[in-house]
């Protein structure tokens, strides 16, 4: 079974421009949490999708975004990059939260 | 505001040692998670508690509901399990929905 897939693996922006992440979940998984892990800091809950519909964000600017696909896919998007949303992001997909997640690999974003 | 604490935030010890980890939190939770980050950032989910005790190899993590206090010990330690462990919550939402607050890890590093 193909585990929690993103891409990705890095990317290299400029501040300003605006990034799309992707996020493939686990074959039968419907939502999709993603975390933001900046250098120093632990991780922080950005966003969590799950049937197409956004259900919570965490404390984060409305620059960050996202969206779900009806095959329970999901793009982050980050807009107006700053400096300091240089991070490893992180997506992680669950059947039901109360039977736990599984974190994919990360995409690290570098903003210059 | 719900907190997690771990500690300590930085542990070395020889190959073979009793590894010990503590997380302490401060708001009723649905559950417990530890996760194991390596070098490059893929996070590995290696527990769920709501209640009691858990065993996965030479790993054992306990949670204590009633103290909000859990611990991820490690017996016969390797230089494999040289990573960074991090415990994470779910806080009751009442309803509502909150992604999971996480502890800003333990560094472990095992030297043979």
């Amino acid at each position: 079974e193909a585990g929690v897939t993103q891409s990705p693996t890095h990317l290299i922006k400029t501040r300003g421009q605006q990034a799309t992440l992707r996020c493939s979940p686990i074959s039968g998984h419907t939502s999709v949490y993603w975390y933001q892990q900046a250098l120093g800091l632990g991780l922080q809950f950005l966003l969590w999708y799950d049937e197409g519909e956004e259900r919570n964000r965490g404390n984060f600017p409305p620059r960050f975004s996202g969206r779900q696909f009806p095959n329970y896919s999901s793009e982050l998007n980050v807009n107006a990059l700053e400096l300091e949303d240089s991070a490893l992001y992180l997506c992680a997909s669950s059947a039901d939260r109360d039977y736990g997640y599984t974190f994919g690999s990360g995409t690290r974003l570098t903003v210059v | 505001k719900n907190e997690v604490e771990q500690s300590p935030q930085n542990l070395t010890a020889q190959e073979g040692e009793f590894i010990t980890i503590n997380c302490s939190y401060s708001v009723g939770i649905s559950a417990l998670h530890w996760l194991q980050q390596h070098p490059g950032g893929g996070i590995v989910s290696l527990f769920m508690l709501s209640s009691g005790k858990k065993k996965h190899g030479r790993l054992i993590a306990t949670i204590n509901i009633q103290e909000k206090h859990s611990s991820l010990h490690i017996t016969a330690s390797h230089p494999r399990d040289s990573a960074v462990y991090i415990c994470a919550v779910l806080p009751y939402s009442g309803g509502g929905a909150d992604g999971l607050t996480f502890g800003k890890g333990t560094h472990l590093i095992i030297q043979p």
